[in-house]
């Protein structure tokens, strides 16, 4: 069956590091890659889109990577903040049919 | 533009009561989705429409969910009856199409409480 993996521990970095988050899947191709953050009782908000044949996207202080061989996702935030400190989801699109599939999400703490 | 808008934002009933959730899409989005949250099984997609038609409906858990849109502005998830376990946060999202641009704009969630 079609599973998403992402870290279930929660991440934990000093401020000004790097964060490194993974998506893991099998037994899917899909077309899109996307991530989204969601912040405590609030609706995910939308981030980075990525597409299959796109290796890399970056935006800001973002940046995703896709590699279709792996069936695996990483983004990383450069230079984080405290700011960043919310749940992190990444989402499958399956083919065109607007239709995504979501991970558990990944709790990041960025401590001061 | 104002968002996805859901109503009520917090929701307590007692089991075997019916239960509406209502949803305002973006306007000129051709999607809409359900989706309901909890620890146990994260964010899961209930049903989805395009241009006020049900296109999925897998994810809606038994008989006792239904959903309707009747026009592009509006949508409703109906439990009845309710019961316990399906307490949950419920958040409806929109998207403006599919051909190379699948963002979804998700509105603040209802937070359903069964007792």
């Amino acid at each position: 069956s079609q599973k998403i993996e992402q870290n279930s521990e929660a991440l934990n970095i000093q401020e000004g590091k790097t964060a490194t988050l993974t998506c893991n899947y099998t037994n899917y191709s899909p077309a899109y890659l996307q991530w989204y953050r969601q912040d405590p009782g609030r609706g995910p908000v939308f981030l980075l889109l990525i597409r299959e044949n796109e290796k890399e996207k970056r935006k800001e202080r973002l940046k995703v990577t896709f590699d279709t061989t792996l069936k695996q996702s990483l983004f990383h935030i450069t230079a984080s903040q405290p700011a960043d400190s919310a749940t992190y989801l990444c989402a499958l699109d399956l083919g065109n049919t607007g239709k995504l599939i979501f991970g558990q999400g990944t709790t990041l703490q960025v401590k001061p | 533009d104002a968002g996805v808008i859901q109503s009520p934002r917090h929701e307590v009933t007692e089991m075997g009561q019916e239960v509406t959730l209502r949803c305002k899409p973006i306007s000129g989005h051709d999607y809409l989705f359900w989706y309901r949250q909890t620890m146990m099984r994260g964010l899961e997609l209930l049903i989805y429409f395009n241009n006020n038609v049900p296109i999925d409906d897998s994810g809606m858990p038994e008989d006792r969910f239904s959903a309707k849109m009747p026009n592009a502005s509006f949508s409703t998830l109906k439990i009845q009856p309710s019961e316990p376990r399906d307490s949950a946060v419920y958040f409806c999202a929109s998207s403006p199409g599919t051909e190379l641009y699948n963002e979804q704009f998700f509105g603040p969630g209802t937070r359903l409480t069964v007792l």
